[in-house]
């Protein structure tokens, strides 16, 4: 069974501070995504990476994935209050019997205060 | 209407009631799924559904009973609930051999209270 954990669960920092979320798996993965979800509503995929030690940004937003495909890191500079929300990564594999499937973290709660 | 779409969006319902949740994607993907996720646990996958067959049971209790009739609609029956059933019932979609580029399109879920 594939695993993937996020650290850390729960985070609480102060607008325009800067912020690393993690993912870390023993299992190695096809693609790690992140996807995020506002209160009410379902998650919403932000960024696919899928070559080992790619870096991807978006505008505030910085994805980074492991050079082995077992992990990845959301780093996020000079937060904002419209950042608050559930962070979730998953991890995708091209084939086998995880055709098709994702394989969640359990998530990281951001709260951006003002 | 693009996307995925879940109804109803709220729903109470006591202990001996019968209900449907109905998901709807009209983004011709072949695949489509139940995720339940409640406060402080992981998303849980419930089933899922390859051209309208069912190809993955994680071990649901039969209170809960998914119906696809086709690749655009899935639907999930519930009967007989409990209270720890309370959850966001979140469904998704998706293309298989473009998961690992494209991921999932979620629905917004719909938000189930047992009493």
């Amino acid at each position: 069974t594939q695993l993937l954990e996020q650290s850390p669960q729960f985070l609480s920092i102060q607008e325009g501070e800067n912020l690393t979320v993690y993912c870390n798996s023993s299992s190695v993965f096809s693609s790690l995504q992140w996807y995020r979800q506002e209160p009410g509503e379902g998650p919403v995929l932000l960024v696919t990476v899928v070559t080992g030690g790619e870096v991807k940004k978006l505008k505030r937003l910085t994805f980074q994935f492991g050079d082995a495909r077992k992990d990845s890191s959301l780093h996020i500079t000079a937060a904002q209050t419209g950042d608050t929300g559930l962070y979730l990564c998953a991890g995708a594999n091209a084939g086998g019997t995880s055709y098709g499937k994702l394989t969640f973290g359990q998530g990281t709660i951001l709260t951006v205060h003002p | 209407e693009t996307g995925v779409t879940q109804t109803p969006r709220h729903l109470v319902m006591g202990m001996t009631n019968k209900k449907s949740l109905k998901c709807e994607q009209h983004l011709g993907h072949n695949a489509m799924y139940w995720y339940k996720q409640s406060a402080k646990k992981p998303l849980e996958l419930m089933f899922v559904y390859n051209f309208k067959e069912q190809t993955e049971n994680n071990s649901v209790p039969s209170r809960f009973s998914p119906e696809c009739p086709n690749s655009s609609h899935l639907f999930l029956h519930l009967h007989t609930l409990q209270p720890e059933d309370s959850a966001l019932y979140l469904c998704a979609s998706s293309q298989p051999d473009r998961v690992v580029g494209y991921g999932y399109t979620f629905g917004s879920g719909t938000r189930l209270t047992v009493v």
